[in-house]
């Protein structure tokens, strides 16, 4: 079965420095897709950021970047200038399946605290 | 509409009961999945449809669990013969037409299910 680990169940950070979220995962495919999501006590699930397997640049998205390392299957999520409204869980979700099949594939969550 | 509308956002129901919780996914977005969402674990996938066409539904816990999505738009996920485990938070998801895998999806809030 295909899994994905987020290794660290809580995380905190101070108000306006910088955290990294990590995850990784196992595949056998080559050609896949990988994201973010952020989930607020609200619970709906919000795009972070999304990566391409097959692309060497490392996505970014404002404050948000990733460190895709496709040899290793790490896909970690770095927040920069945290906020308050960072906090949330965050859940890393390749889309591991072959073709047809677009579930993604969640890990269990990190849940990020912002100190301020 | 602006997003992926589920309703209800909170069901209570007595073990045996059946329920159904529906899905209206963002307009013009063809694709649409169901997850299932434990308490204190990542979604995992249900079920995924392109347009009506119910083309994975590999997730599906036990034959109790029924999916459909008749014009292709509105979905409802029913559940019969209820039991306790079947509670947690059911997150419905949708998007454009994923050739590739790319596109993401775009999350409700969730219904909530407490089985009692």
């Amino acid at each position: 079965a295909q899994t994905v680990t987020q290794s660290q169940p809580e995380m905190s950070v101070q108000e306006a420095e910088t955290v990294t979220l990590s995850c990784t995962y196992d595949t056998s495919e080559s050609d896949y897709y990988l994201f973010w999501y952020k989930q607020p006590p609200s619970r709906q699930m919000i795009l972070v950021i999304r990566q391409e397997a097959y692309k060497q640049q490392n996505a970014t998205e404002n404050r948000f970047s990733v460190n895709f390392q496709k040899a290793a299957k790490s896909f970690s999520l770095k927040i920069s200038d945290s906020q308050l409204g960072d906090a949330a869980m965050y859940f890393c979700a390749p889309r591991l399946s072959g073709a047809g099949s677009y579930q993604l594939t969640f890990g269990k969550g990190t849940k990020l605290s912002v100190i301020p | 509409g602006a997003g992926v509308s589920q309703s209800p956002r909170y069901k209570v129901a007595k073990r045996g009961q059946d329920v159904a919780l529906r899905c209206d996914p963002i307009s013009g977005h063809v694709s649409l999945f169901w997850y299932q969402q434990a308490l204190g674990q990542g979604p995992e996938f249900l079920t995924y449809f392109q347009n009506e066409a119910q083309l994975d539904k590999s997730g599906l816990p036990s034959d109790r669990f029924f999916a459909e999505r008749p014009e292709g738009s509105v979905s409802t996920l029913k559940i019969q013969r209820t039991q306790q485990e079947d509670s947690a938070v059911y997150l419905c998801a949708s998007s454009l037409r994923d050739v590739r895998g790319n596109q993401p999806q775009h999350f409700g809030d969730g219904t909530r299910l407490s089985i009692l």
